[in-house]
């Protein structure tokens, strides 16, 4: 059974670092073809993708937030970590771990986290 | 602004059957495969159709997707009120190097 669970602070101020850990169950980063997200969403609008990591450590990011994230992963403990510079009021949102299966040319989310809601305020 | 462009609401009664557009360009849903997620109200979203028209395990046969060029839809055939939620397309960029996702569409069952 795949689980996934975010866990971080609730409350950050602006100019702060956020550091998001996901902890997951059922599968493995280090497994072959195995891949994984952090998603957001900000209160009342659209999801956006942050970030990826694959098995090999291969990384990718937003190209709009690059700048501002980074993305681990700790496969003997079975976590991926976020961290995010400088946050903004504007970074207000619930962030998802998302576990991604890619067969071939075709990859989709097929886990989700149950996500974790951060504001950003003074 | 999302990269991909759905119609920010769509609406059908019991029984109807309702479609979602995506509309994209040639580095996302022209080149890459386009999967749909429902995100019921307060909850986590779901994958509701893979590799433009896939059904996980689980998933009922009256949702379909499709794709065609840069555009890709959802059709729910015989809509229950259970389907009201709200849904989105996703797509890889080869441009942006990353995954996009479209607006959100809310489907409302009168």
């Amino acid at each position: 059974q795949v689980t996934l669970k975010e866990s971080g602070p609730a409350l950050v101020k602006p100019t702060q670092t956020l550091t998001l850990t996901c902890t997951f169950s059922g599968f493995s980063l280090s497994t072959r073809e195995m891949r994984a997200s952090w998603i957001r969403q900000p209160p009342g609008k659209a999801l956006e993708w942050l970030a990826r990591i694959d098995w090999d450590d291969e990384k990718f990011y937003s190209a709009s937030l690059k700048t501002r994230l980074t993305i681990s992963k700790d496969t003997s403990k079975n976590q991926m970590v976020l961290t995010v510079t400088n946050v903004d009021p504007v970074d207000t949102a619930t962030y998802f771990c998302v576990r991604q299966t890619c067969r071939g040319n075709t990859c989709y989310f097929d886990y989700w986290g149950q996500g974790i809601l951060v504001t950003v305020s003074s | 602004q999302s990269v991909l462009t759905q119609p920010p609401s769509v609406s059908g009664t019991p029984g109807q059957r309702v479609t979602i557009s995506c509309s994209g360009s040639s580095s996302n849903i022209g080149s890459n495969i386009v999967d749909w997620y429902q995100q019921l109200p307060g909850t986590a979203p779901k994958l509701l159709i893979y590799g433009n028209n896939q059904r996980p395990s689980g998933v009922p046969g009256r949702f379909s997707g499709s794709k065609s060029g840069t555009s890709a839809s959802l059709a729910i055939s015989g809509l229950q009120s259970e389907d009201e939620a709200d849904y989105y397309c996703a797509a890889w960029d080869d441009r942006l190097i990353g995954w996009v996702f479209g607006g959100g569409t809310k489907l409302t069952v009168l």
